[in-house]
């Protein structure tokens, strides 16, 4: 079974600090996709990153970058000089392979980690 | 560009009663899902649609059905509805694709009193 663990529960900033969050996984399967999503107070879920199991480049995306390592089963997200609008819960998720046939398709099933609450303060 | 439209936005309901959630995928999306996400808790994965026929099912309670129309539009009726139904039921919609991302509505948040 997958399971995705972010350690972190909730993590408070002052503006213009830099913020990692940490995701670790598991999954049996040698093809998956990792993504962070965030969830900012308006409650909608925004999607930010995608990364495959075969594709350990770093990504850097403005001030958002992330980090993947599959020896360590980790895909962290820093926030370079957060500002309060990064202030959201963000959530890390996994799919795995997944299949599509005439039975239907069981693309689209993610896991996610019970998310990181980040405050970021003026 | 069009998004995924949920209705409605909140909903309160009484116990034992029946809600209706709606969710209008993206156009020309082939797959639509529905999440469940608990107060304070991660979205759990219900079931999914692929192509107007049910495709993978998760968590959902048998109260809860499920259905994805010819327009497809996708409607998730709960019965008897207890305490612990009240959450932010998300729709999502996607391409079926390995890895494909979903695409999320706004949530409807139900709380059943």
């Amino acid at each position: 079974a997958q399971k995705v663990t972010q350690a972190q529960t909730e993590i408070s900033v002052v503006e213009k600090e830099d913020v990692t969050l940490d995701c670790v996984y598991e999954t049996r399967d040698t093809t998956y996709y990792l993504f962070w999503y965030k969830q900012p107070p308006s409650g909608e879920l925004v999607f930010l990153i995608r990364r495959n199991s075969f594709d350990e480049q770093n990504e850097i995306s403005g001030r958002y970058s992330w980090n993947f390592q599959k020896s360590t089963s980790s895909f962290n997200f820093t926030i370079t000089a957060s500002q309060v609008v990064d202030s959201a819960v963000y959530f890390c998720a996994l799919s795995e392979a997944g299949f599509l046939n005439a039975g239907g398709t069981s693309y689209g099933k993610l896991t996610f980690g019970q998310g990181t609450i980040l405050t970021v303060h003026p | 560009a069009a998004g995924v439209i949920q209705s409605p936005r909140h909903l309160i309901k009484e116990k034992r009663e029946t809600a209706t959630l709606k969710c209008y995928p993206i156009p020309r999306h082939d797959t639509v899902y529905w999440y469940q996400q608990g107060p304070g808790q991660d979205p759990q994965f219900l079931i999914s649609f692929y192509e107007k026929m049910q495709s993978d099912k998760g968590s959902i309670p048998d109260r809860f059905s499920a259905q994805q129309f010819s327009d497809y539009h996708s409607e998730l009726n709960m019965s008897s509805l207890e305490l612990g139904d009240s959450a932010l039921y998300f729709c999502a919609s996607s391409l079926a694709s390995p890895g494909e991302k979903l695409f999320f509505g706004s949530g409807t948040q139900l709380s059943v009193l």
